[in-house]
């Protein structure tokens, strides 16, 4: 059963620590996104990989996040240093872009982080 | 203007009967519609995807795509209690690859 792996789960960290999140894709999907959930604003879209190539990183701080994908099987999200206003949970989700149309997208389970 | 409208509910409907979930959005250019369902504290889930005018359905589950009004819905048959979750509407709206999605309409079903 192919799915999306997301780790860690939980995190709670202090302001101004670095926290990093992992992601590992469905393997064969080609196409990477980090999302953000919070109440106020739902779901928000931070940035996206295709082919490991960063294309949008639009929705992202970029004075203290990035976003990386080292190799097929990983991407990352660093947050330095880290806030309160960063709580959220931080969602992964990959997909196979096969033509003009077919996109569909599919999330991990996400990683809860608070920080203090 | 929000991208991508939905009514945040609750919408309360009865074991057995059809939930009707609807949403409109702005950019007439919009190619891929997609439904996805929440529960509490998870992640979302895939449920349907449309592309083309009309309707697609998929056990329970009808979408249905209007693309001249701009409204995309979801249509739960035989609603069970176990679909109570929030359902997110969500559309690509070029060939950017990228989800906008709306803030979700929470659907209890009552025993």
């Amino acid at each position: 059963d192919a799915r999306v792996t997301q780790t860690p789960r939980h995190k709670v960290t202090e302001m101004g620590q670095e926290v990093t999140m992992r992601c590992q894709p469905i393997l064969g999907h080609n196409t990477v996104f980090w999302y953000r959930q919070t109440m106020m604003q739902g779901l928000e879209l931070l940035a996206y990989f295709r082919n490991r190539a960063p294309l949008d990183d639009s929705g992202m701080p970029k004075d203290r996040f990035s976003a990386e994908m080292p190799d097929a099987t990983l991407a990352t999200l660093k947050i330095q240093p880290s806030e309160p206003r960063d709580s959220a949970v931080y969602f992964c989700a990959s997909g196979r872009r096969t033509g003009k149309t077919s996109s569909e997208q599919y999330f991990g389970p996400g990683t809860r982080l608070t920080v203090t | 203007q929000k991208e991508v409208e939905q009514n945040s509910g609750p919408l309360s409907v009865p074991e057995g009967a059809i939930a009707s979930l609807n949403c409109t959005y702005s950019d007439r250019g919009s190619q891929s519609f997609f439904w996805y369902r929440q529960y509490s504290g998870k992640s979302p889930e895939l449920i349907m995807f449309i592309y083309s005018n009309g309707d697609k359905e998929d056990g329970r589950f009808t979408a249905q795509l209007n693309k001249a009004s701009q409204y995309v819905s979801l249509l739960i048959r035989d609603s069970q209690p176990s679909d109570s979750a929030t359902y997110l509407c969500a559309v690509i709206k070029d060939s950017s690859y990228k989800l906008i999605f709306g803030s979700g309409t929470r659907l209890l079903v009552r025993p």
